[in-house]
């Protein structure tokens, strides 16, 4: 168990929804990052923030947005999804984004259909 | 800008047996990450190693950070080692950059 928690662990939901992820980091970790794994493009990096504040930017859609609270937990919105939103999504957290170890928590299945 | 290649992109063992992963970067090594993405989708940390050598157990790993590559052995191999083995580098932003990763098969 690493420690980082994600919820939920699956969602199906229709093309040109919105869906909500949520991610708690571990106790301590001020750095939250998104990833996305797919099967045509792998593990891609996302979005990173560090202590409420957005620190870098990935490969994310316009349509992607997230955010992290004051209690560090992050969420990551998808809308108007698509077909090729379906993916495994990933959250990561570290203590400060310097280099240092990222844990990574179990992830959401998303189906699109 | 930073890519991560990794070899062989398969591997099939039989059980006992040892084997070598390689992760070769374009770019100065700054934090190299090893993980094991079980069959369950579960990322694994198995090590941070941006140089030298650490073992844990029958994995270890030796990052060669003037040339630009990193090793992950396993030794005696188990069908829980099965999955998709990853390195990663860490862009200067903190991100993590992955390669496409290693699948491995371990057959009783």
């Amino acid at each position: 168990d690493s420690g980082v928690t994600q919820t939920p662990k699956h969602l199906i939901t229709a093309t040109g929804q919105r869906v909500t992820l949520r991610c708690s980091p571990r106790s301590g970790d001020l750095s939250v990052y998104w990833y996305q794994q797919s099967l045509d493009q792998g593990l891609q990096f996302l979005i990173q923030y560090y202590n409420g504040e957005e620190r870098a930017k990935g490969n994310i859609l316009e349509r992607f947005s997230a955010q992290q609270f004051p209690d560090l937990h992050s969420e990551l919105n998808l809308s108007s999804l698509e077909l090729g939103d379906s993916a495994l999504y990933f959250c990561a957290s570290s203590v400060s984004g310097r280099p240092d170890t990222q844990y990574f928590g179990p992830g959401t299945r998303l189906t699109v259909l | 800008g930073i890519q991560v290649e990794q070899s062989p992109p398969d591997l099939i063992l039989q059980e006992g047996a040892n084997s070598t992963l390689r992760c070769n970067f374009s770019d100065s090594v700054n934090n190299l990450q090893w993980f094991h993405q079980n069959p369950w989708g579960q990322l694994i940390n198995l090590f941070y190693i941006p140089s030298g050598t650490k073992q844990n157990g029958r994995l270890s790993a030796t990052t060669v950070a003037t040339e630009r590559y990193s090793l992950l052995y396993i030794s005696s191999s188990q069908t829980t080692d099965s999955g998709v083995y990853f390195c990663a580098e860490r862009r200067s932003q903190g991100n993590l950059i992955f390669g496409k990763g290693t699948k491995l098969s371990v057959k009783p």
